[in-house]
């Protein structure tokens, strides 16, 4: 069966380091892949969008790179602030016969401490 | 631009009965979709809507039934409900049906006792 797997154990990191986090896969083909951010008690907030045939994409701090050969995914985050500090989901997307549906992991939590 | 809304913020229902939630799609997005979110889960996909009819449906039994409107609004209704159904209901909406963008509304917290 598909499976998505983001780190469970919260990552906690220094205010102006750079995050990185984990998403694998495994069972699945997907046609894109995104990240969201998530804070407590509040919808996912969308960062970035990759499609299959991209190896990597940018935007302000935000980076992410997609391996389909590995099924991995890496988000990073530079210059790390406290603000950042949420819980952070990687979502692949299949077209297929099911609309735009997203496969959602856990969600990893990220602490940036001063 | 208006952002997606719902509606109502929270609820709390006892097992067997029924609950409708409500959403407005962002102005200019025709498509809508709902995603149940347990605590410390990941969303997980219950349907989608594309211009008023359902096109696509995850690994939800038929007591999950939703509708779209002519303005891409969208209802989402749970029958028979069962403590299990407690979780945030969120709703997502964007342009068209493919490599789109999904845009979250901010979740109805619905509780079953």
């Amino acid at each position: 069966s598909q499976k998505i797997e983001q780190n469970s154990e919260a990552l906690n990191i220094q205010e102006g380091k750079t995050a990185t986090l984990t998403c694998n896969y495994t069972n699945y083909s997907p046609a894109y892949l995104q990240w969201y951010r998530q804070d407590p008690g509040r919808g996912p907030v969308f960062l970035l969008l990759i499609r299959e045939n991209e190896k990597e994409k940018r935007k302000e701090r935000l980076k992410v790179t997609f391996d389909t050969t590995l099924k991995q995914s890496l988000f990073h985050i530079t210059a790390s602030q406290p603000a950042d500090s949420a819980t952070y989901l990687c979502a692949l997307g299949a077209l297929t016969g099911g609309g735009n549906k997203l496969t959602f992991g856990t969600g990893t939590q990220l602490k940036v401490e001063l | 631009e208006t952002g997606v809304t719902q509606s109502p913020t929270h609820l709390i229902k006892t097992r067997g009965q029924q609950v409708t939630l409500r959403c407005s799609s962002q102005s200019g997005h025709n498509t809508v979709s709902w995603y149940q979110q347990a605590l410390g889960q990941g969303p997980q996909f219950i349907f989608q809507y594309y211009r008023e009819e359902e096109n696509g449906r995850g690994n939800f039994p038929p007591r999950f039934s939703g509708l779209q409107f002519p303005n891409y609004s969208s209802e989402l209704n749970v029958n028979a409900l069962e403590l299990d159904d407690s979780a945030l209901y969120l709703c997502a909406s964007s342009s068209d049906s493919g490599v789109h963008t999904q845009y979250f509304g901010p979740g109805t917290r619905l509780t079953v006792l």
